[in-house]
């Protein structure tokens, strides 16, 4: 257990329909990380929250959006879904840059 | 943009023999991590480099960084089936983005 945990594990569900991924980081951390990974696109950087507020941005489409709340847990919210947006989706969590991020076991998004 | 290349990204390898994987990346940067991924598995940290010049080993897997010719290699000794998986590294560049290369799957036989 990387202490970053991840709900749900799997989720199925039909096109144009919305999902939100849960994400509790390792206890400390304040900065969360929201990953997708697809075998077309490797593993791309979503978002960032750092306590509360989002830092970065990446390839992170505007059907996509997410929110880290005051207890640190964060919330991707998943809506217009397609079949291409099927992929693992990894939280990941740090303290700081220079002792590494913490993945979780992700959520299996498959889209129908 | 910062792109983060990985070479080779299959490698069959025959245990006991050794080798090692590249990683490339595009922009200045301090920080180089590496990572093993399992089949539908999540991301285990390997390897954090922090500077140039860093050399870290564990066990069969040795890393290092360049940070001067923007290279880092994860080097595998006398590999064993145990480390069949794939191989990531990622680089911050000092923002906070982490950004990962191709990965390379590594299959080792005996």
């Amino acid at each position: 257990d990387s202490g970053v945990t991840q709900t749900p594990k799997h989720l199925i569900t039909a096109t144009g329909q919305r999902v939100t991924l849960r994400c509790s980081p390792r206890s400390g951390d304040l900065s969360v990380y929201w990953y997708q990974q697809s075998l077309d696109q490797g593993l791309q950087f979503l978002i960032q929250y750092y306590n509360g507020e989002e830092r970065a941005k990446g390839n992170i489409l505007e059907r996509f959006s997410a929110q880290q709340f005051p207890d640190l847990h964060s919330e991707l919210n998943l809506s217009s879904l397609e079949l291409g947006d099927s992929a693992l989706y990894f939280c990941a969590s740090s303290v700081f840059q220079n002792y590494g991020y913490t993945f979780g076991s992700g959520t299996r998004l498959t889209v129908v | 943009e910062l792109k983060v290349e990985q070479n080779p990204l299959f490698l069959s390898m025959q245990e006991g023999k050794n080798y090692t994987i590249y990683c490339n990346y595009s922009t200045t940067s301090d920080r180089l991590y590496w990572y093993r991924q399992d089949p539908g598995k999540s991301l285990e940290s390997l390897f954090v480099l922090l500077s140039n010049g860093a050399v870290k080993q564990e066990g069969r897997l040795m890393a290092s960084l360049d940070t001067k010719a923007r290279l880092s290699t994860l080097h595998i000794t006398a590999a064993v089936h145990d480390l069949s998986a794939t191989y990531f590294c990622a680089v911050d560049m000092n923002t906070d983005k982490l950004i990962f290369g191709t990965g390379t799957r590594l299959q080792v036989f005996p």
